[in-house]
């Protein structure tokens, strides 16, 4: 069965970058046609997609984020990530990586159990 | 961008009785060249991250109980749970992914009365 888990700070101070790792166990990044994702939560509010990216492909981003944000693959640990620049107090969120079963656009299944990241000094 | 606005933000249910959720976008989400409605429910329980529920606007995930269901077409989506259950509590939330960036409703909290 496919698991994601998300790892990273759980504090990041304003101005700085955020960094974040996704762990796939159960399955591998380089399964075609599979897409790599990254979404967000701030507390109370809705989701917000942030980036995606195939193994052999391009990344995407969502525009609202795109100058600050970068999503990567290490395929020899199965693993992808993000860094998140500049962040404010408004990057407060809880973080998810999640997997787009078949091409892009797609919807996310499966989800990691999310990660909490807070903004503050 | 694709607008995904839900209704309402919040609803109480009796056991057993029925909830229905709307989801409308700014813009048609059917591709007419498969007529395919690019569409996605889910359910995201206290403390959990989101479960998809249904894919292109009406076909379950395996393993959701029939009780839940979706429809409607282009702009106009609805999400229904005819009988609700104590387990069903939960905010239900909407996606589009006809086009990006992939947007999502504010989502629904479905608590019991």
């Amino acid at each position: 069965q496919l698991q994601l888990q998300e790892s990273g700070p759980g504090l990041v101070k304003p101005s700085e970058t955020l960094s974040l790792t996704c762990a796939v166990s159960g399955g591998s990044l380089t399964n075609s046609p599979y897409h790599w994702g990254w979404l967000r939560q701030p507390p109370g509010k809705g989701l917000e997609w942030i980036a995606s990216l195939h193994f052999s492909g391009r990344p995407y981003y969502n525009p609202s984020l795109n100058s600050r944000v970068t999503i990567s693959m290490d395929t020899s640990q199965n693993r992808f990530s993000l860094r998140l620049s500049s962040v404010t107090a408004a990057d407060t969120a809880i973080y998810y990586c999640a997997r787009l079963p078949m091409g892009f656009p797609n919807c996310f299944d499966p989800w990691g159990q999310g990660t909490l990241v807070t903004v503050s000094s | 961008d694709i607008v995904m606005t839900q209704s309402p933000d919040s609803l109480a249910v009796s056991l057993g009785e029925r909830a229905t959720i709307s989801c409308k976008s700014s813009q048609s989400v059917l591709y007419s060249s498969n007529n395919k409605n690019y569409l996605a429910w889910y359910q995201q329980r206290p403390g959990q991250p989101p479960k998809l529920l249904i894919s292109w606007a009406s076909i379950r995930e395996s393993g959701v109980p029939d009780r839940f269901s979706g429809s409607g077409s282009a702009t106009d989506f609805t999400l229904t749970i005819s009988s609700l259950q104590a387990e069903d509590v939960a905010v239900y939330s909407c996606q589009q992914y006809f086009s990006l960036p992939l947007t999502f409703g504010g989502g629904t909290k479905v608590e019991i009365k």
